[in-house]
C-alpha cells in the first residue's frame, strides 16, 4: 500500500519534545517530507528529503528515517509551533505523491 | 522574493466552471514545474497533479480527468485550474504549489483558493 499513516493527534507542553511519525511502505524505499499548516494558512514545508531542513525554519526541527517510518521532532516546542503536520512521499513507483492524514500538534 | 499568488475565493452553482490561477513571482516560470493540490474541508492534502511548465504538458492524478484543466500562460508567468460541470463535492481551498529540488517537493505554496459549490 502507498498509504502514509499519522497519528491523528499529538499534544505536549511547551518546552518538551514532541514526536510525530508517519508510516507506509513506500518510505522504505523514498524519502519523507513534512509540512506544517497553521489555521487559515497554506502548508509549508518544515522538512525535505528525511532530514534536511529549509533555510529559515528553526533547529528545533527535525527529521529522522528508519524502515518504513519517518518521524518530525520538534525539541522545545513552543506555542507558535501549534499547527497541523502532514508528511507526504512519492508512491513506490515514484510517479504520484501522497500526503497523509495529518497530524494536529496541540501545545497544552 | 519567490512567490505564488492566486486568485480570489469562488462561489458557484452545480454545473458551472471555474478558472483559478496561480501566479509566479520571484523566480524564472519555466524553470520550475507546477503543482495543483486539494484540501476538502477538515481534509488533509490531496495531490491532483502537476503541468510541465516547458512545454504545457499536464499530468492528471486518477479522480481528477476529465473535468479538471492545467494550463498556463508563460507570458505572464501564470499557471491556471479550470474545473467544469462542479459538483458540490469540489468545495475545497485550491493550492498552487512549485516543484524545487531533486525530487520535486514543493515549495513555496500558494495561498490557495476557496471553492464553493452551492445551489
Amino acid at each position: 500500500s502507498d498509504e502514509l499513516t499519522q497519528p491523528p493527534s499529538v499534544s505536549v507542553s511547551p518546552g518538551q519534545t514532541a514526536r510525530i511519525t508517519c508510516s507506509g511502505d513506500a518510505l522504505s524505499k523514498q524519502y519523507g517530507f513534512w509540512y506544517q499548516q497553521k489555521p487559515g494558512q497554506a502548508p509549508a514545508v518544515v522538512i525535505y528529503k528525511d532530514t534536511e531542513r529549509p533555510s529559515g525554519i528553526p533547529e528545533r526541527f527535525s527529521g529522522s528515517s528508519s524502515g518504513t517510518r519517518v518521524t518530525l521532532t520538534i525539541s522545545g516546542v513552543q506555542a507558535e509551533d501549534e499547527a497541523d503536520y502532514y508528511c507526504q512521499s512519492p508512491d513506490s513507483s515514484g510517479k504520484s505523491w501522497v500526503f497523509g492524514g495529518g497530524t494536529k500538534l496541540t501545545v497544552l | 522574493q519567490v512567490q505564488l499568488v492566486q486568485s480570489g475565493s469562488e462561489l458557484k452553482r452545480p454545473g458551472a466552471s471555474v478558472k483559478v490561477s496561480c501566479k509566479a513571482s520571484g523566480y524564472s516560470f519555466t524553470n520550475y514545474h507546477m503543482n495543483w493540490i486539494r484540501q476538502a474541508p477538515g481534509q488533509g492534502p490531496e495531490w491532483m497533479g502537476w503541468i510541465n511548465t516547458n512545454t504545457g504538458n499536464p499530468t492528471y492524478v486518477q479522480g481528477f480527468t476529465g473535468r479538471f484543466v492545467f494550463s498556463l500562460d508563460t507570458s505572464v508567468s501564470t499557471a491556471y485550474l479550470q474545473i467544469s460541470s462542479l459538483k458540490a463535492e469540489d468545495t475545497a481551498i485550491y493550492y498552487c504549489a512549485r516543484s524545487v529540488g531533486s525530487e520535486n517537493w514543493f515549495d513555496p505554496w500558494g495561498q490557495g483558493t476557496p471553492v464553493t459549490v452551492s445551489s
